[in-house]
């Protein structure tokens, strides 16, 4: 049972463009989100968060949205570089005491930006 | 700071052997974890531990076994390989509590195939 999914195994942009990555979940426990990048052959590095008492959070060229009603979030890249061309993962943790340092991630979305 | 090290960066097993993911940082994080990545099912949490001397099981703790006798290394054991165990493995490290112990920091990941 997949409590974060990321339904788009794949999506492709052009530069300078925007990229809208999404990404659902199930857990109504879940309180805390973010969105790590990963490039081939290395691991997972962070790029942004959110708490679920705000609904967007904003760092440079990257934005989080977050719907809890809906229970989906999304990441905007304004405008997309050839760079950012990585997998992105959405992960999900529950409210602090035994959740800290407990993610749970979905499938992964391959971002290309083309030149 | 070298980070989160892992070794090794590549493994083949024969089915049934056993063999240790090592697993050290020197960021004096608290909390540690073992993730592995199989395609399609993004990241999945297999044992964490909150401190020296603390361990518990994620989501797919089976065939894996942890121990944490310092803060810097937390090695992974396979018992008894299977084919099923073939993936990428990712330990990441946090610090304790609040929204930093939600920011992981990862390896670069270890290869294991299993035949």
């Amino acid at each position: 049972d997949q409590q974060v999914k990321q339904n788009s195994p794949s999506l492709s942009v052009q530069e300078g463009r925007i990229s809208i990555l999404n990404c659902d979940y199930t857990n109504s426990m879940f309180d805390y989100f973010l969105w790590y990048k990963k490039y081939p052959a290395e691991g997972p590095t962070f790029l942004i968060s959110i708490s679920s008492i705000k609904d967007k959070n904003e760092d440079g060229r990257f934005t989080v949205f977050l719907n809890k009603s809906a229970k989906h979030l999304s990441l905007h890249i304004v405008p997309s570089q050839p760079g950012d061309s990585a997998v992105y993962f959405c992960a999900a943790s529950g409210a602090g005491g035994t959740s800290y340092g407990k993610l749970t991630f979905g499938q992964g979305t391959i971002l290309t930006v083309h030149p | 700071n070298a980070g989160v090290t892992q070794t090794p960066k590549f493994q083949v097993l024969k089915t049934g052997q056993s063999m240790t993911l090592q697993c050290a940082q020197d960021m004096n994080h608290e909390y540690m974890s073992w993730y592995r990545q199989d395609p399609g099912m993004g990241l999945r949490l297999i044992h964490y531990s909150v401190g020296a001397g603390i361990t518990d099981q994620g989501e797919v703790p089976n065939g894996y076994n942890v121990s944490r006798s310092t803060t810097e290394d937390f090695p992974l054991r396979l018992l008894s390989a299977a084919p099923s165990q073939t993936s990428v493995y990712f330990c990441a490290s946090s610090l304790r509590g609040g929204k930093s112990s939600y920011e992981q920091y990862f390896g670069p990941g270890t290869r294991l195939t299993v035949t």
